[in-house]
């Protein structure tokens, strides 16, 4: 049973561009939603998080955005850089220490 | 500052042989969870462990399926009699307290089932 849904496998953008992945999920349990990135060969690391009572957080070039009645989050990368070429993983909690993932979205900037 | 090691990274095992995955969390780290990515799938919560004791373990297969984190060495996590559908790629993660805030996750082991 999936309940964190990430529907796009890809997302190609070019450099200097807005990158937007998008994140669904189905348990009104969960409170809390991190984003983590990961490069091949390497475990995923924590990106950027925010808690269920807010529905934006930023930093620097990584912005989250939460709609609860919708049950949707989104990352928005601005601007794009190779370096952001990864795999993005959208995860969920509800008040305790297990995390909930979507399969992932891979993004590949351009030059 | 050393981070989560797992070794081995890439397992390959004929069915009904045994799996051994070993995970070294990160310094001062005593809590430790395990994950499981099924191809196309996202990853899995299966068990967390603090030294010497099992806390959670809901989301493991009920057979087959053991994990342990002594007071001296790694976290292992073993697959007894492996079948083809345990093929994955199994995740550690570590953490300084019990938490969903800052898990620091290993590389990964893949494991193939032949």
């Amino acid at each position: 049973d999936q309940q964190v849904k990430q529907n796009s496998p890809s997302l190609s953008v070019q450099e200097g561009r807005i990158s937007i992945l998008n994140c669904d999920y189905t348990n009104s349990m969960f409170d809390y939603f991190l984003w983590y990135k990961k490069y091949p060969a390497e475990g995923p690391t924590f990106l950027i998080s925010i808690s269920s009572i807010k529905d934006k957080n930023e930093d620097g070039r990584f912005t989250v955005f939460l709609n609860k009645s919708a049950k949707h989050l989104s990352l928005h990368i601005v601007p794009s850089q190779p370096g952001d070429s990864a795999v993005y993983f959208c995860a969920a909690s509800s008040v305790d220490y297990k995390l909930s993932f979507g399969a992932g979205t891979t993004v590949t900037v351009r030059a | 500052n050393a981070g989560v090691m797992q070794n081995p990274r890439h397992l390959v095992r004929r069915r009904g042989q045994e799996a051994r995955l070993r995970c070294s969390p990160m310094k001062g780290h005593s809590h430790v969870y395990w994950y499981r990515q099924l191809p196309e799938e996202g990853l899995k919560f299966m068990v967390y462990l603090q030294k010497e004791n099992i806390i959670d373990e809901s989301g493991m297969p009920k057979e087959r399926f053991s994990a342990e984190f002594p007071k001296e060495g790694p976290s292992i996590l073993r697959i007894q009699q492996v079948v083809r559908g345990d093929s994955a790629a199994y995740f550690c993660a570590s953490s300084p307290s019990p938490s969903r805030y800052e898990q620091y996750f290993g590389p990964g082991t893949r494991l193939t089932v032949t």
